[in-house]
């Protein structure tokens, strides 16, 4: 069964810290995988998107990467900010059957 | 502005009421979709449309219907709503199909449905 798991379900964090999130997938066949930022009671917004061959995309702080073997993906977050506050949501595609979510890694970013 | 919007933000209706959530977007894409948001279940999918006159159940299809009568439009209509369709709902759209390819989907802002 095609599935997304997440962790950790939740993360406290200072202000300024770094910290990194993960993401295992047993989709297949494999097509890209996107993190998504969900503020709270907002839309998801998409942060990056990696396909088989990439093992490593930036925007900005936020830096995804990708290990097609392992099927394993992380987000690491660099010097965080208050408004790093959300949920991050990670999609995979297979290409043939609909996407399949995570249920998602809830960060708080305390000061 | 390119965006998805939908309406109503906010819903508290009765049992067996039915209502129509609204869900447009302004980019001519071709791939919409529903999902119903709970907490610890995450996004799950209710219908999506590939194209005008094409949809498709999603994961949680039951107690919902959509129409696709032009590519902007894609309404979620709860005919006899209940209690455990209380929760967030996204409307979403990509270019083409959201299966594959780098099709980001955008979504909605939301909107949160009360069942009593």
């Amino acid at each position: 069964k095609n599935q997304v798991e997440q962790s950790p379900q939740s993360l406290i964090i200072l202000e300024g810290k770094n910290c990194t999130l993960q993401c295992n997938y047993t989709v297949s066949p494999f097509s890209n995988l996107r993190w998504y930022k969900q503020d709270t009671g907002r839309g998801p917004v998409s942060l990056t998107i990696m396909t088989f061959s990439e093992n490593t995309k930036s925007n900005g702080r936020y830096t995804a990467t990708l290990d097609a073997d392992t099927k394993q993906s992380s987000l690491h977050i660099t010097a965080s900010q208050l408004s790093d506050s959300a949920s991050y949501i990670c999609v995979v595609s297979s290409g043939n059957t609909p996407l399949v979510f995570g249920k998602g890694t809830r960060l708080s970013v305390i000061a | 502005e390119a965006q998805v919007t939908q309406n109503p933000r906010y819903l508290i209706t009765v049992t067996g009421k039915k209502l129509t959530v609204t869900c447009s977007q302004n980019m001519n894409h071709e791939y919409m979709s529903w999902y119903r948001q709970d907490p610890g279940l995450g996004l799950r999918q209710i219908y999506y449309s590939m194209n005008v006159e094409v949809t498709d159940k999603g994961d949680v299809p039951e107690g919902y219907k959509v129409s696709r009568k032009e590519k902007r439009n894609f309404p979620l209509i709860l005919e006899s709503p209940s209690p455990n369709q209380t929760s967030l709902y996204f409307c979403a759209s990509s270019r083409t199909s959201g299966t594959s390819g780098y099709n980001e989907q955008f979504f909605g802002p939301g909107t949160r449905l009360t069942v009593l």
